[in-house]
């Protein structure tokens, strides 16, 4: 039973776009939501994260909304830019530990056009 | 800050070998979690390492096993390897609820 939901599976914005990649979860038990970003051969980087005690959370030209009522988190980047081309992942844990580790949504390869 | 560093960087086995993988956390976490990237499977959790202890292991078989040093190092052994265990083996080092990974050990049975 897959626990995080992400969609879009791809998606492609324009040079100065706005990207938006949503999650949604279904364990009412995690209380910790990141959002990592992978580029090809690499290992997954942690771009921000958030709890469920906020409604938003920025951290520079990517923002962070969290829906509790609706179990539901989204990622918006501003300004999207060709650099920003990569595969993103949220994710999901409890922060007590983390002791089933991160849980993660299937990924979103992003593609930013000059 | 040197980060999390993975070893080896590549690995070829072929079928019913046993693998060994590498982790050296950032220096002051004392979790390591393993992570396995298949292709279309996404990141499954694979074992999480505490203080020298196997705390959880995710769902996989017993084949996969490692161990957790006192300079909280770990290892990632894999026994008898099968086709489908071609992947990504990431490891991420945790303080407090934040995991940092590690560039992976990307690793090919044929």
């Amino acid at each position: 039973q897959q626990q995080v939901k992400q969609s879009p599976q791809s998606l492609i914005v324009q040079k100065g776009g706005i990207s938006i990649i949503n999650c949604a979860y279904e364990n009412t038990a995690f209380d910790y939501f990141p959002w990592y970003q992978q580029f090809p051969g690499k290992g997954p980087a942690l771009l921000i994260a958030i709890r469920p005690d906020v409604s938003e959370k920025k951290e520079g030209r990517f923002t962070i909304s969290f829906n509790k009522s609706a179990k539901q988190f989204s990622l918006h980047i501003m300004d999207s830019q060709p650099g920003d081309s990569a595969t993103y992942f949220c994710a999901a844990s409890t922060l007590g530990g983390g002791a089933d580790g991160l849980t993660f949504g299937k990924g979103t390869h992003l593609i930013i056009q000059p | 800050e040197a980060g999390v560093t993975q070893s080896p960087t590549h690995l070829i086995k072929t079928r019913g070998q046993q693998v060994t993988l590498r982790c050296s956390p950032i220096s002051g976490h004392t979790s390591v979690y393993w992570y396995q990237q298949a292709l279309g499977l996404g990141l499954q959790f694979l074992l999480w390492y505490d203080e020298g202890e196997e705390r959880n292991r995710g769902n996989f078989p017993p084949r996969f096993s490692g161990r957790q040093f006192p300079n909280y190092s770990s290892e990632l052994n894999v026994n008898a390897l099968e086709l489908e265990d071609s992947a990504l083996y990431l490891c991420a080092s945790s303080l407090l609820h934040t995991q940092y990974f590690g560039p992976g050990t990307r690793l090919t049975v044929l």
